[in-house]
């Protein structure tokens, strides 16, 4: 299995800040990550596939990068609405798919 | 656009089988690039991938759960289903569904509301 670990776990943060999350693969997935952000009693939402696409309709202060075994995903300027739960999910292995256990990002 | 909408039992017995559907509106489960996802995510835990299906029936599971685990389709409904058997209260999760794509090697998008499952007598 791919092992995803994301850091840190938890991030407390002010509106305005500019917030940095960490992904880190047990191997190579090439570009093969994706983010989703999830509300409390919300279905997960994508916000970048392969590494670096934004998704339709996702504000462009969301913006991720990296390859290999290391991915960040970066939020420029946090909006309120920003406050939820963020995991990122490999797709390399298409046969074990796997997902980070979750920063959670709370308003400081 | 696309949306999916699951339905399921809400409460089932410890031992007895998990059976929830996914219907698909707006759009076709038998698109050539598209697969159909589970995933559950237990109450305050994080996600978990159940496995994914394509429309010709080609199926794929978690190993850790493989024994247990049947996805299926309907495509005359446009529907897919989860069936998990022996289950036991480490079931009891909010069970998602979402298209997969584009390909096997895609990104979950978009996901339903999701059904919670309890595992309870």
């Amino acid at each position: 299995d791919i092992q995803m670990t994301q850091s840190p776990s938890s991030l407390s943060a002010s509106v305005g800040d500019r917030v940095t999350i960490t992904c880190r693969a047990s191997q190579s997935i090439s570009s093969y990550l994706n983010w989703y952000q999830q509300k409390p009693g919300k279905a997960p939402k994508l916000l970048i596939y392969a590494a670096s696409s934004l998704q339709s309709g996702v504000p462009s202060r969301f913006s991720g990068s990296g390859s290999g075994t290391d991915f960040t995903l970066t939020i420029s300027s946090l909006q309120t609405e920003d406050f939820a739960t963020y995991y990122c999910q490999q797709s390399y292995n298409t046969l074990r798919i796997t997902f980070g256990q979750g920063t959670r990002l709370e308003m400081k | 656009q696309l949306q999916l909408q699951e339905s399921g039992p809400g409460l089932v017995k410890p031992s007895e089988t998990l059976s929830v559907t996914c219907t698909v509106s707006g759009g076709s489960i038998s698109s050539s690039s598209d697969y159909w996802g589970w995933i559950r995510q237990p109450p305050g835990k994080g996600l978990e991938w159940i496995g994914t299906m394509y429309y010709s029936g080609s199926t794929y599971y978690n190993p850790s759960l493989t024994s247990r685990v049947t996805i299926s389709v309907d495509t005359s409904k446009n529907q897919f289903s989860l069936k998990l058997n022996s289950v036991t209260a480490a079931d009891t999760a909010l069970y998602y569904c979402a298209r997969l794509g584009p390909g096997l090697a895609g990104w979950f998008d978009p996901w339903g509301q999701g059904t919670l499952v309890t595992v309870s007598s």
